[in-house]
């Protein structure tokens, strides 16, 4: 089945660590983005990529990387410059293209949840 | 991209329609509306977007009004399942970024 894959499922990462976070996706989509969720809030965005090797930052950037070397991949890395990474990240997909009815939604993956030890 | 106001939670009882309904008072001509919902530790779902004329798909029924000013989401049949946060986003056609809220907490009760 088409969709989007995040591994892992949950994380740990100790004081002073960079880790990343694998995002997936089969869907032949061309745009991909990164959001963060704390408890009780609403999502957002981190970094977001419309094609291959480009991308984009989002409204909290700071102390997160990424890359964009093949269409289908779009990991995230938190760095340890990011003083509270504790949270629930997701990773999102949409095609860029218009179709009758415009406005192609994002489809989600399932989330990595990044806890510090 | 303009802001929406939903009511923090909601409850309904199993079997009967659902009715969220979402504020977007300052939406410009050219923004769609979108409906997704989040069930508990996982990834937001879409369900439906529109821009101007009322829509319908498997999951849910979504009225605009006429002036764009506001918009309701129709579960027609809720069921237990159906329980999630629903957001309701207001976004420009094929922007890149998403504006999520706190969303509306939907309860389905037995």
């Amino acid at each position: 089945d088409g969709g989007i894959t995040q591994s892992p499922k949950y994380l740990f990462r100790k004081e002073g660590q960079n880790v990343t976070l694998s995002c997936e996706q089969n869907l032949n989509h061309d745009a991909m983005y990164w959001y963060r969720q704390d408890p009780g809030q609403g999502l957002r965005l981190i970094y977001y990529s419309q094609i291959v090797n480009d991308f984009q930052k989002g409204d909290i950037a700071e102390g997160y990387s990424v890359s964009r070397e093949k269409k289908e991949s779009f990991p995230l890395t938190v760095t340890s410059a990011q003083k509270n990474p504790t949270a629930f990240y997701l990773c999102a997909s949409s095609t860029k293209r218009t179709g009758i009815r415009g406005g192609q939604p994002q489809h989600f993956g399932d989330g990595t949840r990044l806890s510090i030890l | 991209d303009a802001k929406t106001t939903q009511p923090t939670s909601m409850d309904c009882a199993e079997g009967r329609a659902a009715n969220l309904p979402c504020n977007h008072s300052t939406i410009s001509g050219n923004e769609y509306v979108y409906w997704y919902r989040q069930i508990h530790s996982q990834g937001p779902q879409y369900i439906i977007h529109g821009l101007k004329n009322n829509e319908t798909n498997e999951m849910a029924s979504l009225i605009i009004t006429e002036d764009r000013k506001s918009s309701t989401l129709i579960l027609p049949h809720a069921t237990l399942r159906d329980t999630a946060v629903y957001y309701c986003i207001v976004s420009l056609y094929g922007a890149q970024k998403l504006v999520f809220g706190q969303g509306t907490r939907l309860t389905i009760n037995p």
